[in-house]
């Protein structure tokens, strides 16, 4: 198993402004994902995140609004731009165990955008 | 659209009780985890399944994968306030994609 740890656990930010939110992983992996979840419901993939290349973004989720970084095989950082209340929600990096079939989650960054 | 059905989506029962949640799709996948979530926290994996037909045991929590890898099941026996979350399928492609179930909420009342 990954330890996973995600930075900031919670914030509050105003319309307009952006949050970069970090993911940092206790072993080097090589795959990273990122995801959104509103409190109680199900998580919606928003990209994967490649080491060296730039991030596999899926449907309705693109680069201007969500750019990811991921400069090691450790780290990777998720902001999400130009904040809306619709933006408000936890934020979620998790990370490929070694067997490839299993995923391990960070304990989740909960957005509210006032 | 979601690609995993859970059902039921909320379920409320006392301990002790037994309770079967399931996860359908109409897609063979290469293999399925399921998850438990509790409040503030990300979700923990309880088990993988790969093999279709595959049943897998974790105290009391039975898990199933439909023959055709399209399908799974989740039982729990006797259940314990401690069981308590939101339960989660996640169904993958190719190994490293993985699209999760609409979830099923679960509340033990002691």
């Amino acid at each position: 198993s990954a330890v996973i740890s995600q930075k900031p656990s919670r914030d509050i930010c105003q319309r307009g402004t952006s949050l970069t939110i970090q993911c940092q992983v206790d072993s080097q992996v090589t795959m990273m994902f990122w995801y959104r979840q509103q409190p109680g419901q199900s998580l919606t993939l928003i990209a994967t995140a490649n080491q060296g290349s730039e991030a596999t973004y899926e449907s309705g989720f693109v680069i201007d609004k969500f750019p990811i970084s991921r400069p090691n095989l450790t780290f990777s950082t998720l902001t999400v731009s130009n904040l809306s209340p619709e933006d408000s929600s936890i934020y979620l990096c998790s990370v490929l165990g070694q067997n490839q079939e299993t995923q391990y989650f960070g304990p989740g960054t909960r957005l509210l955008v006032l | 659209t979601q690609l995993l059905e859970q059902s039921p989506q909320f379920l409320s029962i006392q301990e002790g009780e037994n309770l079967t949640v399931y996860c359908n799709s109409s897609s063979v996948f290469s293999s399925l985890q399921w998850y438990r979530q509790e409040p503030g926290e990300g979700p923990v994996l309880l088990v993988t399944v790969v093999t279709g037909g595959e049943v897998k045991k974790l105290k009391r929590l039975t898990f199933q994968f439909g023959d055709a890898r399209k399908d799974s099941s989740l039982h729990i026996t006797a259940a314990q306030p401690g069981d308590t979350g939101l339960y989660l399928c996640a169904g993958a492609y190719n190994f490293n994609k993985f699209y999760f179930g609409s979830g099923t909420k679960l509340n033990v009342k002691p």
